[in-house]
């Protein structure tokens, strides 16, 4: 029962624009929390693709980026490559649950 | 280079305990503030925080598992470890182990092991 809630699929061709919206509450994205995007490949474990609402870690392409605004946030990647289909989660921290809480999650599928 | 690598049975009976050990490498679970957290992912389902410890052993559950779970930290050996009893089908998962700074993003995650009850 997740409290973030993200589109269950997108999809869009090679190089294009696609964007994951992930809606809180304000209990957690709304309270001021920070969003952090996660990316995960079947197999292997998750890797961190934006912390902090809208920082790359380092060695993550400039392709993917993240915002948040009122009780939701968003990841965009644009130049969309083969090797960016994956399953991608945010996460947050929800003061209602005194817990850390993911989103429903999105698969990302290049047409 | 910190490492975290999961441990433990795979497969476990039901209303028996599941026992997962993470050991952290390139790093000691000391360091820091970081908490040490457990989270899974259920077959065709998205990804659970489950609960997390820090070095002195203060600990947050998750309130759906709170009653079963139980997280615990040996400094001596640089591991993290969960407990969760009376599992059932449902808890059949991928577990993974991460790092965290209090409130922020995972930072570091173990490879997963996955743990079938049946």
């Amino acid at each position: 029962q997740s409290v973030l809630t993200q589109p269950p699929s997108v999809s869009g061709a090679p190089g294009q624009r696609v964007t994951i919206s992930c809606t809180g509450s304000s209990s957690n994205i709304g309270a001021g929390y920070d969003v952090h995007w996660y990316q995960h490949l079947p197999e292997t474990a998750p890797q961190l693709l934006i912390y902090g609402n809208s920082n790359r870690p380092s060695g993550v392409p400039d392709r993917f980026s993240g915002s948040k605004s009122g009780t939701s946030a968003s990841l965009a990647i644009t130049g969309l490559q083969a090797e960016d289909e994956a399953d991608y989660y945010c996460q947050s921290y929800d003061s209602g649950l005194s817990g850390y809480v993911f989103g429903t999650g999105t698969t990302v599928t290049v047409l | 280079q910190l490492q975290l690598q999961e441990s433990g049975p795979r497969l476990v009976k039901p209303s028996e305990t599941l026992s997962l050990t993470c050991t952290v490498s390139g790093g000691s679970v000391t360091s820091g503030s970081y908490y040490w957290a457990w989270i899974r992912q259920p077959p065709g389902k998205g990804l659970e925080w489950i609960g997390s410890i820090n070095h002195s052993g203060t600990t947050y559950y998750n309130a759906s598992l709170q009653r079963r779970v139980t997280i615990s930290v040996d400094m001596s050996k640089d591991q993290f470890s969960l407990r969760l009893k009376s599992v059932t089908a449902a808890d059949t998962a991928v577990y993974y182990c991460a790092r965290h700074e209090p409130y922020y993003h995972m930072d570091v995650w173990g490879r997963g092991t996955t743990v079938t009850v049946s």
